[in-house]
């Protein structure tokens, strides 16, 4: 069935370093890409997304790519702070039925080292 | 501006008890979305509503779920005779009326525990 997954369940990174977490896609009809920030004991949060007419939008720190040829997504995240340690999720989201609806992926852990 | 209100926000029921969890959405918002999300797994959509109407249920199992979104109050989500597998925390998020982004305002969860 359609899916979006991850390829690394865990992501460790020195504090300033960059990150860059990476997605794959099976869904080619979405109509955008998203990306998920979630803190222990939280809710999912926001970060950025992405149309799925575009390849590349940056917001504050963090950049998204898109690569509709080999059907993968990567969030980059630059000088990684502490407070960037979460689980981050891609998900893709096509209006069906007139409503917009979000599909998640499993999730990448992302540890930063001071 | 609150954000999306969630409770409660740890439920712990019996095995054959009933569970109810609630959800107000952001002010303006008139969409209400259901995940489920078990341990070190993703989100798990489950149903979406708007006002008075159940738009997308696909994700919601057939026996013992329930979710509505009255006209006046939360939406709610029901699981009647709860079973362990049914532990899990469960996530609302609302969006406003023409929302088409994929961003969605999440609450902080419900999380229920199954003895």
């Amino acid at each position: 069935g359609e899916s979006v997954g991850l390829h690394l369940p865990t992501l460790s990174v020195q504090e300033g370093d960059n990150s860059i977490i990476n997605c794959a896609y099976s869904n080619s009809a979405s109509d955008y890409f998203i990306w998920y920030k979630q803190e222990s004991g939280k809710g999912p949060q926001f970060i950025i997304d992405i149309r799925s007419n575009m390849d590349k939008r940056q917001g504050q720190r963090v950049t998204v790519l898109l690569n509709k040829t080999v059907k993968h997504l990567s969030l980059q995240i630059a000088a990684t702070q502490p407070g960037d340690s979460a689980v981050y999720f891609c998900a893709e989201m096509r209006v069906s039925g007139g409503y917009q609806k979000v599909t998640f992926g499993t999730g990448t852990k992302l540890q930063v080292i001071p | 501006n609150a954000g999306v209100m969630q409770n409660p926000r740890h439920l712990v029921r019996r095995r054959g008890q009933e569970a109810r969890l609630r959800c107000s959405p952001m002010k303006g918002h008139s969409h209400v979305y259901w995940y489920r999300q078990l341990p070190e797994e993703g989100l798990k959509f489950m149903v979406y509503l708007q006002k008075e109407n159940i738009i997308d249920e696909s994700g919601m199992p057939k026996e013992r779920f329930s979710a509505e979104f009255p006209k006046e109050g939360p939406s709610i989500l029901r699981i009647q005779q709860v079973v362990r597998g049914d532990s899990a925390a469960y996530f609302c998020a609302s969006s406003p009326p023409g929302g088409n982004t994929g961003e969605l305002f999440f609450g902080e969860g419900s999380r229920l525990t199954v003895l």
